[in-house]
Formats: C-alpha cells, sequence, structure tokens
C-alpha cells in the first residue's frame, strides 16, 4: 500500500479554516484516500474519502491534485471540538476494511 | 441506532493469560475489523470478518485470532498474553467490506498486562 506523509502537529485559531495536507506520491491509481480522525480517548472516526475527484460532505472537504500524489482536508470552521489527530489512509479498493495508520497529524484548535 | 459496542471496557490481565474481547457490530453491518493500538506502534489493522469468514489478517503472531459469528457479533482472542500486549483493541463495523464504505469505530477496550 502507498505510504501516506502528514506533518506531526498543527494549530489553528476557532472559526478559522483548518487545511491539513497530505503527501502521498505513490499513491496507485486504484487507491482511495480516506480521513479519518480521533478524538482523545475515543475509536477514530471516519470523515471523507476520495479517487479522483474533490469531495464535499458536511464535516469537510477532500480536495485532491491532478496527479493525486497529495490531498488537503479541510475543516471549513474548525472548533475546539474538531481538535484530534487526523489521519491521512491510503487503500486500494480490493482492501476491503483493512486500513493502514500512519502516524497522523495532531490538530490543536485554539480559542 | 446504537453504535459498535465493545466490551468489557478495561481488562486487567497477566503474563501468560489469555482473553477474549467481544464487539457487537451496528445493526445490520456485516463487516468487522479489529485493529490494537499502542502509544509506541500506534494504529495496527489485526484482521478482518465478513459473512464469518477471515478476509484480511495483519502482522501478528498466531497468538492473535478472532472469529464472527452468524449474528455479525465478533470476538478476539489472544492467548499467552505479554506485556507488549497491553493495548486500546478497536472493533469497527462497516455494511461490507467495500471500498468507500465508512468503517464505524467503537469506544475500545483498554487492556492492561501486568
Amino acid at each position: 500500500d502507498a505510504k501516506t506523509t502528514q506533518p506531526p502537529s498543527m494549530d489553528c485559531a476557532e472559526g478559522r479554516a483548518a487545511n491539513l495536507p497530505c503527501n502521498h506520491s505513490t499513491i496507485s491509481g486504484n487507491e482511495y484516500v480516506y480521513w479519518y480522525r480521533q478524538i482523545h480517548s475515543q475509536g477514530p472516526q471516519y470523515i471523507i474519502h476520495g479517487l479522483k475527484n474533490n469531495e464535499t460532505n458536511e464535516m469537510a472537504s477532500l480536495i485532491i491534485t491532478e496527479d493525486r500524489k497529495s490531498s488537503t482536508l479541510i475543516l471549513p470552521h474548525a472548533t475546539l471540538r474538531d481538535t484530534a489527530v487526523y489521519y491521512c489512509i491510503v487503500s486500494p479498493n480490493n482492501a476491503g476494511n483493512m486500513l493502514t495508520f500512519g502516524g497522523g497529524t495532531r490538530l490543536m484548535v485554539k480559542p | 441506532k446504537a453504535g459498535v459496542t465493545q466490551t468489557p471496557r478495561y481488562l486487567i490481565k497477566t503474563r501468560g493469560q489469555q482473553v477474549t474481547l467481544s464487539c457487537s457490530p451496528i445493526s445490520g453491518h456485516r463487516s468487522v475489523s479489529w485493529y490494537q493500538q499502542t502509544p509506541g506502534q500506534g494504529l495496527q489493522f489485526l484482521f478482518e470478518y465478513f459473512s464469518e469468514t477471515q478476509r484480511n489478517k495483519g502482522n501478528f503472531p498466531g497468538r492473535f485470532s478472532g472469529r464472527q459469528f452468524s449474528n455479525s457479533r465478533s470476538e478476539m482472542n489472544v492467548s499467552t498474553l505479554e506485556l507488549g500486549d497491553s493495548a486500546l483493541y478497536l472493533c469497527a463495523s462497516s455494511s461490507t467490506p467495500s471500498e468507500g464504505d465508512e468503517q464505524f469505530f467503537g469506544p475500545g477496550t483498554r487492556l492492561t498486562v501486568l
């Protein structure tokens, strides 16, 4: 599976957009980009996923570059409750539910 | 709809013992996956079950095993416990093991091995 690289930590001011980058330069054509987050002491929570096109849902937007070698998760108006570790995962479409988590980005939203 | 439930939530065992953890998926979900989370190794995939069959297995020794029942509930077992097995064990469920199928994680079982 392709590996991902994320900054270990980021800060964001409450109410501002949080832009979390992820590098996946070795991604294959059949691999999807998933984002999960884990709030302290809880199980991970699915945020969004995509293959080629940009995606948006009620939680976030996912921007994937045209060459698919990197992506950005955007939380449009970060709140204190968005403080969490965010994981960017690439997984082939035949891997079922086997996710390979990396170190993630610890996002701290500050008032 | 009730979420994924895991029992017990906390467990203390001693080296050499064995332990069984239980996971009840969301109603209607047939795929269950297990993960181990430790401070040193992070979140690591253990195994995945769908319709009572193991579909994928992570890189863990044979002391780690699991099974799934006809009602989709799943159990994992760790035999001959070692200190390094102390971890948060997370269970996740989804409708099917298909691409893009959102996985819902339970709160985990925190296992401490003394």
